[in-house]
């Protein structure tokens, strides 16, 4: 079946710095990627939407400058979440959407924490 | 923004019994989703009903989706212990946005 890797799976770094999510469709083309994010015991928050070529979709509330979105690929997004605080500690969830058939596959996820 | 909202927030029951979850959601859908995610993991899909579909099966699972009442169930018949997740609903507007519930943490008691 269709595999969307994430990586890394988890991440440490100070406050202060920057740090970059990759999200690949290892067999298949992504017309588009979504970025989620999930704080522990609670659902999946929507992000922002990225096309590839194009600037991204953020939702109401999600800082575009805070989280940068790159799809420049029809296989690869990046998150970078900049300058990162401890409450920017969380889980981040991509999946990518099937160019054929619009089917969704979700990666399995980067924990991220900042000290 | 959540669309949905799922009931219970949590189930513990037996290995062998069912396991019921209700979802409720607002606005007009184009489908609804049931996904699973274990502890600290990524979604896995479970099934897909679409608006002018009423229910659907597969294998141990049963999706019903009453549109009228803008409400989806999950049913998982003869639980096992891995089936213990957390299950979440979303659904489907346009441009293939998932908008996700508050989830279900269901326990399967061996």
């Amino acid at each position: 079946g269709a595999v969307v890797s994430q990586h890394p799976s988890w991440v440490i770094c100070k406050s202060g710095t920057s740090v970059k999510i990759e999200c690949r469709s290892l067999d298949f083309q992504a017309t588009t990627m979504f970025w989620y994010r999930q704080f522990p015991k609670q659902s999946l928050m929507l992000m922002a939407t990225s096309n590839e070529g194009s600037k991204a979709t953020y939702e109401q509330g999600v800082e575009k400058d805070k989280f940068l979105i790159n799809h420049a690929s029809l296989t690869l997004s990046t998150l970078t979440v900049t300058s990162a605080h401890p409450e920017d500690s969380s889980f981040y969830i991509c999946s990518a959407q099937r160019a054929e058939g619009n089917t969704i596959y979700f990666g399995e996820g980067s924990w991220l924490t900042v000290v | 923004s959540q669309q949905g909202e799922e009931d219970p927030q949590a189930l513990s029951i037996q290995e062998g019994e069912n396991a019921t979850m209700n979802c409720s959601y607002k606005t007009s859908i184009n489908n609804l989703q049931w996904y699973r995610q274990n502890s600290g993991r990524g979604l896995v899909h479970l099934i897909l009903i679409r608006s002018n579909e009423r229910e659907k099966h597969s294998g141990r699972l049963r999706v019903t989706l009453d549109t009228s009442k803008k409400s989806s169930s999950l049913l998982i018949t003869a639980s096992r212990a891995a089936d213990t997740a957390s299950y979440f609903c979303a659904t489907v507007q346009v441009d293939y946005k998932l908008s996700f519930g508050a989830g279900t943490t269901v326990t399967v008691r061996a």
